[in-house]
């Protein structure tokens, strides 16, 4: 499977716990986007990386998420000390530098704040 | 404000029935693009089409076409002779043009759709 691959896919976790996801992009695409999608909504952007540089963060981003893309290929995105808002379906996509922003979409991951 | 609005929220047809997915979309911006998306049950978000703001022709691809008009800020979607397999949460998204992030997408809120057999 060469899509975008995102795990866990689903993760259930108590409130005031830390969190942490993967995201593996598409091979060559240097790109990298993090989403948020909640219950009957679209999805909302987080965050943005160019190869391994943070080039854009979201105010939806507050001090209790990090985003890291060390070597320009896979990414994590890690909530510290999470809130039963924090539970929604968190999407990665990636795409490639004149892809005339076509995003590809890995299947997501589930978290549950309880 | 909602950059995207998609009015429908559900759509219910019979199978082999055309449906339209209305979007409307608000933007400063005069270079602009805008995108539909399929989501199945599994989650994952397809793309489906692209469309810049200097181009206004209509495409058809299949049982799919879309209808893109600037006058009244709207990029509709139709799906000709419906199937169960179409049954979906589509998206209709809007990405602005200069000095925004490539990628950074505004999406409405989806209207499911449901196919009946």
């Amino acid at each position: 499977d060469t899509g975008v691959s995102q795990n866990p896919r689903h993760k259930i976790t108590k409130r005031g716990q830390n969190v942490t996801f993967r995201c593996d992009p598409i091979s060559e695409h240097n790109r990298l986007y993090w989403y948020r999608q909640t219950l009957g909504q679209g999805p909302e952007f987080l965050t943005y990386f160019q190869n391994e540089a943070q080039l854009e963060k979201s105010r939806l981003l507050s001090d209790r998420f990090s985003a890291e893309r060390p070597k320009g290929s896979f990414s994590t995105l890690e909530i510290q000390r999470t809130e039963q808002g924090d539970s929604a379906m968190y999407l990665c996509a990636s795409s490639f530098t004149g892809g005339n922003e076509k995003l590809f979409f890995g299947s997501g991951t589930q978290l549950s704040v309880l | 404000a909602q950059k995207v609005t998609q009015a429908q929220t559900e759509i219910s047809v019979v199978e082999k029935e055309d449906v339209t997915l209305d979007c409307v979309y608000e933007t400063r911006d005069t270079t602009y693009y805008l995108f539909w998306y399929k989501q199945p049950p599994s989650g994952e978000l397809v793309f489906l089409i692209r469309r810049n703001s200097f181009d206004e022709q209509n495409e058809i691809s299949g049982r799919y076409s879309w209808n893109f008009q600037k006058s009244t800020s709207s990029f509709n979607f139709t799906i000709t002779a419906s199937q169960v397999v179409d049954s979906a949460v589509y998206f209709c998204a809007l990405s602005e043009g200069r000095g925004s992030t490539l990628g950074r997408l505004y999406f409405g809120r989806g209207t499911q759709l449901t196919v009946w057999p």
